[in-house]
């Protein structure tokens, strides 16, 4: 059973506001990920990171920043929420074989619902 | 860029059917091959990973294949159960994993 956790579950806020999506894994996994997901869309990968101290943007542009302070920690932050950041976002982990780049299974927490009015 | 696309995007079933969903991916550079359940409103779940090096990988009523050559794997659903009703979906890894949209399995009582 995978150990990943995203807080809060769903989120309702107005226009403006400064938010942080939180995820927390406790399996040691150097690598996490965040991806948003639209209804019927799919799953595109929004940001990642290696390690601590270590963040990469994915493929598809986001206005949102995250850190990576400890191995088991990934929030997610977006300063001046708009509605157009509606969305699901999930966090995932997983191990990084061989310190190649290469990566396992990914675990994938529940996911948080936003909702920016 | 790798681009994902899974056949068919619905799937309707009578429960006990034998049934196959299709993945296919257009660089055959890959790593490795994921295939996930997402239930509604929640987060995913891994059910079976291939490396680029195997041909399948089988967990309970599960097998997966894959054909890295022909940018496809298939995933096998033996005796299928109304508990199987979900969205599948698979995922591509080349130092990020891309997916696809998904398959939406029902499975009839």
């Amino acid at each position: 059973e995978a150990d990943i956790y995203q807080t809060p579950r769903y989120l309702v806020i107005g226009t403006g506001k400064k938010i942080t999506l939180e995820c927390s894994q406790t399996m040691g996994h150097d690598k996490m990920y965040w991806y948003q997901q639209d209804p019927g869309m799919e799953l595109h990968l929004i940001h990642y990171s290696y390690g601590v101290n270590s963040t990469e943007k994915g493929d598809l542009s986001s206005e949102s920043t995250v850190s990576r302070i400890r191995t088991e920690h990934f929030p997610l932050t977006l300063e001046s929420a708009r509605p157009s950041h509606t969305s699901q976002y999930l966090c995932a982990s997983s191990e990084n074989i061989g310190g190649q780049g290469l990566s396992d299974t990914q675990y994938f927490g529940p996911g948080t619902r936003l909702t920016v009015l | 860029k790798q681009e994902v696309t899974q056949i068919p995007a619905a799937l309707s079933v009578p429960e006990g059917e034998n049934l196959v969903l299709n993945c296919s991916f257009t660089d055959s550079a890959i790593y490795n091959l994921q295939w996930f359940r997402q239930d509604p409103g929640k987060g995913l779940t891994s059910l079976l990973l291939i490396q680029s090096s195997q041909r399948e990988q089988t967990s309970g009523r599960l097998n997966a294949s894959l054909d890295k050559s022909s940018g496809r794997s298939t995933l096998y659903i033996a005796a299928s159960q109304p508990g199987d009703s979900a969205t599948y979906l698979c995922a591509v890894y080349v130092y990020q994993f891309y997916f696809g949209t998904g398959t939406s399995l029902t499975v009839i009582p």
